[in-house]
């Protein structure tokens, strides 16, 4: 069983709507979490961390469920800009290191 | 521009043969590490290290060595590459190896074993 599960889409959406993401992980001692962003053929970049208490940052919400060992994220407004793959990502810590597992990610592509 | 430096953007590798992967980190981060990304798969982390002087296996670590000699550097060798290791390798690096520390990654690099 994969440690980080996502729907790989790809989800198409119009400029304007509402996208939301969803994750769930297996292992109940994961420790942190977060969404990254990935444009095709770059590298990934950190879009923001999650907390158990949920965060928002200006169009993007990211919401954790522990006890449904589930993640989420909203993205309000989609801009043309938005279009790229999300990643999941779990980290766990083990035997000392900071071991990030990353879903598959799901691709966004937002339409004019 | 302060980040993670990946040499070489690219190569085609011809099988058996020795490679290794530069990456430079101007940080001054003491956690890297090494992954690859493979379709369908993910990113599956290769090897890490905590700190100068010591490094450790991550989930796919067959068929790679790591060094880190000091803070800055992180090279990645295949000692003997196989078609299988074709795939796109990145480094990254964290302020530490504590839980909470996102990722900072390379442009990473394209790798082709013929």
């Amino acid at each position: 069983r994969k440690e980080v599960e996502q729907d790989p889409g790809p989800f198409n959406v119009p400029e304007g709507a509402t996208v939301a993401f969803n994750c769930t992980y297996s292992n109940s001692a994961s420790q942190s979490f977060f969404w990254y962003r990935q444009d095709c053929r770059k590298e990934p970049k950190l879009l923001m961390s999650v907390y158990s208490s949920g965060n928002e940052d200006g169009r993007f919400t990211a919401q954790l469920n522990r006890a449904s060992q589930y993640i989420s994220l909203l993205i309000r407004d989609s801009k043309l800009s938005d279009s790229a793959t999300y990643l999941c990502v779990v980290n766990i810590l083990v035997t000392g290191a900071n071991n990030l597992f990353f879903g598959t990610g799901t691709r966004l592509t937002v339409i004019p | 521009i302060a980040g993670i430096t990946q040499a070489p953007t690219s190569q085609i590798l011809a099988a058996g043969r020795r490679m290794t992967l530069r990456c430079t980190q101007d940080m001054r981060h003491n956690a890297m590490y090494w992954y690859r990304q493979d379709l369908g798969l993910g990113l599956r982390l290769i090897h890490y290290s905590n700190t100068a002087g010591t490094t450790g296996k991550g989930e796919v670590p067959d068929g790679y060595s790591v060094s880190r000699a000091n803070t800055d550097d992180f090279p990645l060798t295949l000692a003997s590459a196989v078609p299988s290791q074709t795939s796109v390798y990145f480094c990254a690096s964290s302020d530490s190896w504590t839980a909470n520390q996102p990722q900072h990654f390379g442009d990473g690099t394209r790798l082709s074993i013929l």
